[in-house]
């Protein structure tokens, strides 16, 4: 994998399902991995930060784990409510170094 | 303010008209990055500056594009010669430095319509 990206590109669900999505990022050269949380007329907020294969974080109801062997990271919602549509974003550096380069995000729609 | 702060936040322009957009980051930051998302399209990256190292300008997509930090703090993209598929918010993020540990800290972006 030579980019970050991220699957499925939308998503909707029903408040109170729980879901999770997918980031795929180059594995060698691998520094950081991290999640925004992008909503409608707002900036992007960052929600995890990961460095450690097989570290998995939490915030609320919401986590991430990181394979860095493989080259993926999952962000799970539980039990999803319409405050959590948004698109999330993962991004990575995938030519090693400091920059980090974005995935093409996941857009959530909770419907009430 | 605390945090990112870009201007102008809406700019409406004519093709082939040159533009600036500003970033003030956070105090302290070292690291700055513009990213720019077109209609459709994820986060495109375009510059990075890391303290007083030369800014990594691969993502800059034409050189019409151009970007300066000056002191290390206040950053201006400057696109010259404007075409319509410029279009596009163009997002400025600073932040502590190493991407390890650094979480990025996003501006509000600057819309750019291109006539």
């Amino acid at each position: 994998i030579l980019n970050v990206e991220q699957s499925p590109q939308s998503l909707h669900v029903q408040e109170g399902d729980s879901t999770n999505f997918t980031c795929s990022f180059p594995s060698s050269n691998f520094y950081a991995l991290h999640w925004y949380r992008w909503e409608t007329a707002k900036s992007p907020e960052a929600l995890f930060v990961m460095t450690l294969n097989g570290d998995e974080k939490k915030k609320g109801r919401i986590s991430a784990t990181l394979n860095t062997k493989e080259g993926y990271s999952y962000l799970y919602i539980k039990g999803s409510q319409p405050e959590d549509s948004a698109t999330y974003l993962c991004a990575s550096n995938p030519n090693a170094g400091n920059m980090l380069t974005f995935g093409g995000g996941t857009r959530l729609m909770v419907k009430p | 303010g605390a945090g990112v702060s870009q201007s102008p936040s809406n700019k409406v322009t004519e093709k082939g008209k040159d533009v600036e957009l500003r970033c003030d980051p956070i105090s302290g930051h070292t690291a700055l990055y513009w990213y720019r998302q077109s209609l459709g399209q994820g986060l495109e990256f375009l510059i990075y500056f890391q303290g007083n190292s030369a800014p990594d300008k691969s993502g800059l997509p034409s050189d019409r594009f151009s970007a300066e930090r000056t002191g290390g703090s206040v950053s201006t993209l400057t696109i010259q010669r404007t075409q319509q598929e410029d279009s596009a918010v163009y997002l400025c993020a600073s932040s502590l430095g190493q991407v390890a540990t650094g979480e990025l800290f996003f501006g509000e972006g600057s819309r750019l319509t291109v006539l």
